[in-house]
């Protein structure tokens, strides 16, 4: 059983370079979300998904952009990484079918640095 | 918006011993849900309990159990007979009733259980 499946999962960047972190479910959920985990502030939404070709901003949209353009990807993008980017990355996802329980499943995580 | 706050960062209880984690929230919200989750060492979020906010019945699975005080606004996580497995973080987390694009989680800090054996 898949789930949700998040990769890198680890990364070292240096101040300025860019990457992607893909984020790929197989639970045919509609939304989809990342967060990002720091020390001492529990995980905070970055950005989420409704759907398909859907993105929101979330408590902390800065520095980050999202793409959806399948139902089952949801990618997270640093055009410009910074040190205060160092961060555990969590993707989750949740369902619309059936009856609601507000569960979000989420991936094992992928730890970032940026030196 | 929405706030959680966990104010009891780290906890330690003897193995097969009672434990209970707190957590208030803040919301002008009537109908939402409350959730705590379990973040073991392998860092993978896994949902322990549920609560909805118009159930008067506090949830209960298995040896967890909350005690849901809507007025007091707070959502506190009991565990009967802790076991070493129950190490973890744990998070207390808000979702808004569910309307289209409103099924958001709002997290708390978290709080570190050890279970001593």
């Amino acid at each position: 059983n898949a789930g949700v499946t998040q990769t890198p999962k680890f990364r070292v960047l240096k101040t300025g370079q860019s990457m992607t972190l893909l984020c790929a479910q197989d639970m045919n959920h509609e939304y989809m979300y990342w967060y990002r985990q720091d020390p001492g502030m529990g995980l905070r939404l970055i950005h989420y998904s409704v759907g398909e070709g859907t993105t929101a901003k979330g408590e902390v949209p800065d520095g980050y952009n999202v793409s959806r353009l399948k139902k089952q990807n949801f990618l997270l993008g640093l055009e410009s990484a910074a040190p205060s980017q160092t961060s555990v990355y969590f993707c989750a996802s949740s369902g619309r079918q059936g009856p609601f329980t507000g569960e979000l499943f989420f991936g094992e995580g992928s730890r970032l640095t940026v030196l | 918006a929405q706030t959680v706050t966990q104010s009891q960062p780290e906890m330690s209880v003897q193995e097969a011993e009672t434990v209970t984690l707190s957590c208030t929230y803040d919301t002008s919200e009537s109908n939402y849900y409350l959730f705590w989750y379990k973040q073991p060492p392998s860092r993978q979020m896994i949902l322990v309990i549920r609560q909805e906010a118009y159930k008067q019945q506090n949830a209960t699975e298995n040896r967890f159990s909350v005690n849901f005080q809507k007025a007091a606004k707070s959502f506190s996580l009991k565990i009967s007979d802790s076991q070493l497995g129950d190490t973890a973080m744990y998070f207390c987390a808000f979702m808004k009733h569910p309307n289209f694009g409103n099924e958001k989680l709002t997290f708390g800090t978290g709080t570190r259980l050890t279970i001593i054996p």
